[in-house]
């Protein structure tokens, strides 16, 4: 069954840092981005970055540039979303989705984020 | 930057009927890289539809997309007490994702 497994809910405090991780199974973990999305309370989706285990190639969204650090571990199948800093405007729920490319009839064809972590909800207050 | 605008923000609706939700891009888009989420509250959004019109595995067909350029469109045929959601629509792109706002079908 193809996965992906998320650290459990965090408490943090305003300044410190945090890393969460994605663990994927039941497929080649080297061979699909894997994106982050943020979701405020109460609010929209929200995309973070993406980023390609098989070379660690990472893409941030300007909203998020700088402010966290996407990284994968391709011995565990593991990706990582961190801050060096947080902040109380970090207080949401993350999760983290696989990006479906495949090969169709010769052609790779896009097919949207087939596969979702359960969440990760982070809390930051003094 | 390419937006997004979902529309209206909230339907309330009765099970059995049917309902199209809007997604308007601020400039054409290719059809191929748009897809639709529903979320249902404390779940992780969930792949409907992708390229547009493609019906993610295990989606039943009483949901399907359309749409080019700038106007697409998500239609539920007969509202199932279980499909009562926030549904998104969001753009696969060079230079990253981009989400709508949202639109809550609530119960009527």
């Amino acid at each position: 069954e193809v996965q992906l497994v998320q650290s459990g809910a965090e408490v943090k405090k305003p300044g410190e840092s945090l890393k969460i991780s994605c663990e994927a199974s039941g497929y080649r973990f080297t061979g699909y981005w894997i994106a982050w999305v943020r979701q405020m309370p109460g609010k929209g989706l929200e995309w973070m970055g993406i980023i390609y285990p098989h070379d660690s190639d990472t893409r941030y969204s300007p909203s998020f540039q700088g402010q966290v650090t996407i990284s994968a571990d391709k011995s565990t199948s593991t990706a990582y979303l961190q801050w060096s800093g947080l902040k109380a405007s970090d207080t949401a729920m993350y999760y983290c989705a696989r990006i479906l490319i495949t090969m169709v009839g010769g052609l790779w064809q896009y097919q949207g984020m087939d596969v979702w972590g359960q969440g990760t909800t982070v809390t930051v207050s003094s | 930057e390419i937006v997004l605008t979902q529309s209206p923000g909230t339907l309330s609706l009765s099970p059995g009927e049917r309902v199209t939700l809007s997604c308007r891009a601020s400039q054409s888009v290719s059809s191929s890289y748009l897809d639709w989420y529903q979320q249902k509250p404390g779940q992780a959004p969930r792949l409907l539809i992708y390229g547009a019109s493609s019906r993610a595995t295990g989606i039943p067909d009483r949901f399907s997309g359309s749409g080019s350029g700038t106007d697409y469109t998500l239609t539920i045929s007969r509202l199932e007490p279980e499909d009562f959601a926030v549904y998104y629509c969001q753009l696969y792109g060079s230079s990253g994702l981009t989400f709508g706002g949202g639109t809550k079908v609530e119960i009527k």
